[in-house]
């Protein structure tokens, strides 16, 4: 069974500074990896996903992630925090058997003070 | 807006009760999944359909049915309602079953239910 795990369900960043969100994978076959962030009531919107094409990946509003098979880590970072990137990360984790259900982490809850 | 929408946006009700949530998805998208989102189980899979045919089941309660109709909306049925139920249930849609790269899953904003 695939699963994810994120470590750390709070994350504290002062506006300027790296951000990084931590999510390691269990797969036994090659995985997808997705990141979603979720605003306050609202639904879950992709910034990024790796296909196998490219182990770094970029993706929307500034954030990029890196597939580290030996690590069997897909961890997010963005080099400068805005006050809006302020929300929840969930990482998910799929494969392509024909029926792509995800499987998501707990989330991780950013928060960015001035 | 991922042009996937949901109604209704909130429903309060009480336990032993039944109700139906329903999803419109990305115009041309023909797959539509369920999500569970809970505080004490996260977000969870609950059902996925493509085409009107059920294809995946996930930790879907017995009380809980669903289908996809010929104009592609889904509906998700609860039934006999239980306090535990209380969530925010996702509807997501994407454009294929599978073959190659897995498509983007698109999700709506949701329907919270309370059950009281």
């Amino acid at each position: 069974a695939q699963s994810v795990t994120q470590l750390g369900s709070h994350v504290s960043v002062s506006e300027g500074a790296l951000v990084l969100l931590r999510c390691n994978y269990s797969s036994s076959v090659p995985p997808y990896l997705f990141w979603y962030v979720q605003y306050p009531n609202q639904g879950l919107q992709l910034l990024l996903k790796y296909t196998s094409a490219a182990t770094l990946v970029k993706g929307i509003n500034g954030f990029e992630a890196e597939f580290k098979k030996s690590e069997t880590s897909f961890h997010l970072t963005k080099p400068s925090a805005h006050m809006s990137d302020a929300a929840e990360y969930f990482c998910a984790v799929t494969q392509n058997t024909g029926f792509q259900k995800l499987v998501f982490g707990t989330g991780t809850r950013l928060l960015v003070s001035p | 807006d991922s042009g996937v929408t949901q109604t209704p946006k909130h429903l309060i009700t009480a336990t032993g009760q039944r109700v139906t949530l329903r999803c419109s998805p990305r115009s041309g998208d023909l797959s539509v999944y369920w999500y569970q989102q809970s505080l004490d189980q996260g977000l969870q899979f609950l059902i996925q359909y493509y085409n009107g045919e059920e294809r995946a089941k996930g930790n879907i309660l017995e009380r809980f049915s669903a289908q996809q109709f010929p104009d592609l909306h889904s509906e998700l049925n609860l039934s006999s309602l239980e306090l535990g139920d209380s969530a925010l249930y996702f509807c997501a849609s994407s454009s294929r079953l599978a073959g190659g790269l897995p498509d983007t899953q698109y999700f709506g904003p949701g329907t919270r239910l309370t059950v009281l």
